[in-house]
């Protein structure tokens, strides 16, 4: 049973416009979580992350908010870049933020065109 | 420089012929964990240890082996290869708790069993 859900397998935007990629997850005892850039050949690399007791967290042009009672997380880039082009992975931590146990959803690979 | 290094980056073998994918980490991190990444399955954890000498099981154990003998490295072994490993591997490694302590991974090994 998947506890990690990222539906969309792509998404393709245009530069400059708005990016925003969606995850969903199914255990409550979840209470950080985070999102990972992966490029071809290289591995995923910290993007941004959430505590629970939040529900928006910003760095520059990157936006995570949290929707705790639909358990819902998504991703916004803004404006979305081509060096952005990656496969996203949501993940989710319980117990305190630790990092260590990290459930991954499948990856969404967006595209950003020129 | 903080990184997480991964041996061999590529390796083509064949069935049954004993394999170590070596990971070191040099942030005195106490949390290391093995990933593989499969089309369509995302990132699925393998193996975990909290610290020295502590391992345990994560989603798909079945097939490996993991030590952690000293707190830096985590190595990977598979006793008996089969075609259904032949996947993109991952180190990662973090320190166990906190906010803001994001897990750091290798450049990944892609093993092709045969």
């Amino acid at each position: 049973d998947q506890q990690v859900k990222q539906n969309s397998p792509s998404l393709s935007v245009q530069e400059g416009r708005i990016s925003i990629l969606n995850c969903d997850y199914t255990n409550s005892m979840f209470d950080y979580f985070l999102w990972y850039k992966k490029y071809p050949a290289e591995g995923p690399t910290f993007l941004i992350s959430i505590s629970s007791i939040k529900d928006k967290n910003e760095d520059g042009r990157f936006t995570v908010f949290l929707n705790k009672s639909a358990k819902h997380l998504s991703l916004h880039i803004v404006p979305s870049q081509p060096g952005d082009s990656a496969v996203y992975f949501c993940a989710a931590s319980a117990g305190g933020g630790s990092q260590g146990n990290l459930i991954f959803g499948k990856g969404t690979k967006l595209s950003v065109k020129p | 420089e903080a990184q997480v290094t991964q041996n061999p980056r590529y390796l083509i073998t064949v069935t049954g012929k004993k394999l170590t994918v070596t990971c070191s980490q040099n942030m005195n991190h106490e949390y290391m964990s093995w990933y593989r990444q499969d089309p369509g399955l995302g990132l699925r954890q393998i193996y975990y240890s909290m610290n020295v000498e502590v391992t345990d099981k994560g989603d798909v154990p079945e097939g490996y082996k993991v030590s952690r003998k000293e707190k830096r490295n985590f190595p990977l072994i598979l006793e008996s290869p089969s075609p259904n490993q032949t996947s993109l591997y991952f180190c990662a490694s973090s320190f166990y708790r906190g906010p803001g302590t994001e897990a750091f991974f290798g450049q990944g090994t892609r093993l092709t069993v045969v």
